[in-house]
């Protein structure tokens, strides 16, 4: 049950599009298509943005958006704004019947 | 609208037990699979465990055979037995109700406030 592999920071000016890395391998990411994301910011709880790849569960912003190649899921935020700066985790469901968390990638708006 | 309350958590000695609760409101508790997720103070997310709607359960290595999650339908409440507890253990443990009734791992949309468990003598 090893982590999944994110950048440790990503950083856009306003406006600007980022997109955040999430891999894994072909016992996770690779084998399905149960790829989340989660936006925490500092002293609150993970909030959904996006699950099963590319699905926004209702009333999260479509600038918020995701795909998976291979072993590799994404999530690319469109339109940066200053309220996008938070911590971003992935998970993914594994062929253990488990969930596994990526280590986390801290959003910087410059 | 749907609520998940936290309770039971606190400062255990290395080798201690603790339990977990989790009061579920606001949605048929029973149609769901509900999962723990932990955290460590300035740390990173990790799933613990989940249980099914009918009671199967997975766990994530860290904690298997150390950690039990049960579930009481009619009180619409959640678990987690914690025994053998280390210092790595210490983290905020946070129950998570999944957005699909039928998947209990395929993301979470709504989560507890989370309670505060430190393991340290």
């Amino acid at each position: 049950q090893s982590a999944l592999t994110q950048p440790a920071s990503v950083s856009g000016s306003p406006g600007q599009s980022i997109t955040i890395s999430c891999t894994g391998s072909s016992g996770d990411i690779g084998a399905y298509t149960y790829v989340s994301w989660y936006q925490q910011h500092p002293g609150k709880v993970p909030k959904l943005i996006i699950y099963d790849v590319s699905q926004w569960p209702s009333g999260v912003s479509t600038r918020f958006s995701g795909s998976k190649s291979g072993n590799t899921a994404s999530l690319t935020i469109s339109g940066l704004q200053a309220e996008d700066e938070a911590d971003y985790y992935c998970s993914s469901f594994t062929s253990a019947d488990t969930l596994v968390f990526g280590g986390g990638t801290k959003v910087t708006v410059l | 609208e749907v609520q998940l309350l936290e309770s039971g958590g606190g400062l255990v000695q290395p080798g201690g037990s603790l339990r977990l609760s989790c009061a579920a409101s606001g949605f048929t508790f029973i149609n769901y699979g509900m999962s723990w997720v932990r955290q460590a103070p300035g740390k990173g997310l990790e799933w613990v465990s989940s249980i099914g709607v009918r009671a199967y359960t997975t766990y994530a290595d860290s904690v298997r055979g150390r950690f039990t999650i049960s579930r009481d339908n009619a009180e619409n409440t959640l678990y987690l037995q914690m025994n053998s507890l280390r210092a790595e253990d210490t983290a905020f443990y946070f129950c998570a109700r999944p957005i699909l009734s039928g998947a209990d791992k395929r993301g979470f949309d709504f989560w507890g406030q989370g309670t505060l468990v430190t393991v340290s003598s």
